[in-house]
C-alpha cells in the first residue's frame, strides 16, 4: 500500500520568506499527486496537480508554485509568503481504484 | 468546473441516534463520489466510496445513497458512537486526472 511522507509538520514564517515543503510517495510508480490546502474550518481546495514528472497543472492562481523533479517527489514553493497563504497543506496521492492517500499535512503559520 | 456543496456544516445527534450528511454536485459527468473523515489535526481518511454505477453502499454502520438524476449523494452513520465525533467531507471527480472536488465539510458530534 501506499505511503506519503510530507514534513515539516509545522511551520512558522514571516511574511515575506521563502518557502518549501516536500512530499515523496512509497509503494507505487507514476501516481497522480496532488496539494491541497485546508483554510482553518474549511474545506480542501485543490491548488495544484501532477500526472507525471515535470508536468504541473495549476487550479488556483496565486504566488504559489509546485515542482516534480522526480516520479515520487512532489514540492511545493513560493518566493514570498503572504499572510493569506497560511492553513494546512496536504499533499495526496491518488490509490488505486481506492480514491486518494494523503500524507499527515504541514500546518504553515505566516506571521 | 466542479462544483460541491455540502448540507449541514454543523451537525449534533445524541450517541445512538442516526446522523445524515447531503451532498450536491454540478458536473453530470461525474462519476466517483468518496467521503472522507478528519480528525482534529488529522488528516482526512477515507471512510466509503461509490462510484455511478451503483445507487447505494454499506459498509456496518456506514452507508452512501447516490442520486445521479438529482446529482446529489448522501452519507448515513447509524448507531452513533462519540468516536464518530469529527469533520466528514463529501467529494466528487469526474474521473479527468482523477481531481476531486470536496465539499466545505459537516462538523459532526455525538453527545454521550
Amino acid at each position: 500500500s501506499q505511503t506519503i511522507h510530507q514534513w515539516p509538520a509545522t511551520l512558522v514564517q514571516p511574511v515575506g520568506s521563502p518557502l518549501s515543503l516536500e512530499c515523496t510517495v512509497e509503494g507505487t510508480s507514476n501516481p497522480n499527486l496532488y496539494w491541497y490546502r485546508q483554510a482553518a474550518g474549511r474545506g480542501l481546495q485543490l491548488l495544484f496537480y501532477s500526472v507525471g514528472i515535470g508536468q504541473i497543472s495549476s487550479e488556483v492562481p496565486q504566488n504559489l508554485s509546485a515542482s516534480r523533479p522526480q516520479d515520487r517527489q512532489f514540492i511545493l514553493s513560493s518566493k514570498k509568503l503572504l499572510l493569506s497563504d497560511s492553513g494546512f497543506y496536504l499533499c495526496a496521492s491518488i490509490s488505486g481504484v481506492r480514491g486518494y492517500t494523503f500524507g499527515s499535512g504541514t500546518r504553515l503559520t505566516v506571521v | 468546473g466542479e462544483n460541491v456543496e455540502q448540507h449541514p456544516s454543523t451537525l449534533s445527534v445524541q450517541e445512538g441516534d442516526s446522523a445524515v450528511i447531503k451532498c450536491t454536485y454540478s458536473d453530470s459527468a461525474s462519476n466517483y463520489f468518496p467521503w472522507y473523515k478528519q480528525e482534529l489535526g488529522k488528516r482526512p481518511q477515507l471512510i466509503i466510496d461509490i462510484r455511478s454505477n451503483v445507487g447505494e453502499k454499506k459498509d456496518q454502520r456506514i452507508a452512501v445513497t447516490l442520486n445521479k438524476t438529482a446529482k446529489h449523494f448522501s452519507l448515513h452513520i447509524t448507531e452513533t458512537q462519540p468516536e464518530d465525533s469529527a469533520v466528514y467531507f463529501c467529494a466528487a471527480s469526474n474521473g479527468h486526472d482523477y481531481k476531486l472536488s470536496f465539499g466545505a465539510g459537516t462538523t459532526v458530534t455525538v453527545r454521550a
